[in-house]
């Protein structure tokens, strides 16, 4: 099955800055990669996410690229903002996968230091 | 547009007792999720439903069943708590047939004692 590496399990970045989370997989049939954002006390939320037939992806401060030689995926938060610090999750789903088909990182602790 | 409904959102249990988790979607998605989350162990995936009708194990299942009502809704069972399933609770679905990503409950805290 496939297997998602997620790095680094914290960060930590001064408000203003840029902030990257990296994840790999490990099955290259996989064509879609979400990325999800958890709130202290909420459930996770979809933010962004990419399919294997396009190489990146923005929207506003947030952006995803994808790599599909390295099998490793990204998320760019630029400008980052006190309300950016939570914990985030990458994904991958193969293709065909199923219902199941949907495998989580172990999520990265977000913070923002003002 | 509530999305997915998760109820209790806090519950504590004695070891032994049981107790149901309920889950309630209304963007007519195929499929849900029961999922765990307990610290620096991610998102663990308990049950899913592909469909209405279908049940399958995901990959930590011991100690839970589940029940797929009808479309709407997707309930998780604990028939005999143990500390070990302390932890926080997440529902979940998706229309996978379009490859789209999950929608999230806000969870259920539960705490065996």
């Amino acid at each position: 099955g496939e297997n998602v590496e997620q790095h680094p399990s914290t960060l930590s970045v001064q408000e203003g800055d840029s902030a990257v989370i990296k994840c790999t997989y490990s099955d290259s049939a996989s064509n879609y990669f979400p990325w999800y954002k958890q709130e202290l006390g909420k459930g996770p939320q979809l933010i962004i996410d990419i399919r294997s037939n396009v190489g990146e992806k923005k929207d506003q401060r947030i952006a995803v690229t994808l790599n599909k030689t390295a099998k490793h995926f990204s998320l760019h938060i630029t400008e980052t903002q006190p309300e950016d610090s939570a914990v985030y999750f990458c994904a991958a789903k193969l293709s065909g996968g199923g219902a199941d088909g949907l495998t989580f990182g172990k999520g990265t602790h977000l913070i923002i230091q003002p | 547009n509530a999305g997915v409904t998760q109820t209790p959102k806090f519950q504590v249990l004695k070891t032994g007792q049981s107790m149901t988790l309920q889950c309630a979607q209304d963007m007519n998605h195929n499929s849900m999720y029961w999922y765990r989350q307990d610290p620096g162990m991610g998102l663990r995936l308990i049950y899913y439903s592909a469909s209405e009708g279908t049940t399958d194990k995901g990959e930590v299942p011991n100690g839970y069943n589940v029940s797929r009502l009808n479309k709407r809704e997707f309930s998780l069972r604990l028939e005999s708590a143990a500390p070990s399933q302390t932890s926080v609770y997440f529902c979940a679905s998706s229309d996978y047939d379009r490859d789209g990503g999950y929608t999230f409950g806000s969870g259920t805290r539960l705490t065996v004692v």
